[in-house]
């Protein structure tokens, strides 16, 4: 199994909503990620779990709050958004082990509207 | 710091076509170099990869060699299917435990019967 799911695939949302976005691996991997597409534009990391714990916080908005539960799971809880805030969110994971071989696997994305 | 440029797009071709598309890249030591592939309404798909200099990634019927004297990682085709349109992106990463992917901004092919 190689897949990384995401639900849910839309999202619409209004500023004063709270939502969270859900992402799941079952490949033993130990780093799990957040990016952020907008329409148009390369991915751009917000944050990276390695052995559930944050490893990385790309300077993101305290509006945006990852957790990871457990090695398998890794949400993404969303309060106050602003319409800018709408875009494609992206999980992936990957292994840790600092090789060349490392690779991240995507999920299929949540695209996110805020208005 | 690092960084990947992409030629821009969108590359227009017809169906049996040759593809390049471009890439080059500035990092600090050796990192891992990657294509990966964006269809319409998709997450990301790995395409190809190399690791080290020489190293030549090649996947249904793409490759790129990685060229550290021209800091290079082109995308060719020798013949594109209109299956082939989508948005490739062109990344790095550094070997440091996870991966921390660095994209370039993206270049949109399309293919035409």
């Amino acid at each position: 199994d190689t897949e990384v799911t995401q639900t849910p695939k839309h999202l619409v949302m209004g500023m004063t909503n709270k939502k969270s976005l859900k992402c799941e691996q079952h490949m033993g991997h130990r780093a799990m990620y957040w990016y952020k597409q907008k329409a148009k534009k390369p991915p751009e990391l917000m944050f990276v779990y390695s052995y559930e714990k944050l490893s990385i916080n790309e300077s993101v908005p305290s509006r945006f709050s990852p957790e990871c539960p457990n090695s398998s799971l890794l949400n993404l809880h969303l309060h106050a958004l602003q319409p800018e805030d709408s875009a494609l969110y992206l999980c992936a994971s990957s292994q840790v082990d600092g090789t060349p071989n490392t690779e991240a696997f995507f999920g299929q994305g949540t695209r996110l509207t805020v208005v | 710091g690092n960084s990947v440029t992409q030629m821009e797009g969108p590359v227009t071709l017809s169906e049996e076509a040759f593809l390049t598309i471009n890439c080059t890249y500035t990092a600090t030591g050796y990192p891992s170099l990657f294509w990966y592939v964006q269809y319409p309404g998709e997450g990301l798909q790995l395409l190809l990869k190399a690791t080290k200099a020489d190293d030549k990634g090649s996947n249904k019927g793409f490759e790129a060699t990685y060229r550290k004297e021209t800091t290079s990682f082109h995308l060719e085709k020798g013949s594109v299917q209109v299956s082939d349109s989508a948005v490739y992106f062109c990344a790095l990463s550094r070997n440091t435990g996870f991966q921390k992917l660095v994209f370039g901004t993206g270049t949109r092919l399309l293919v035409s019967p």
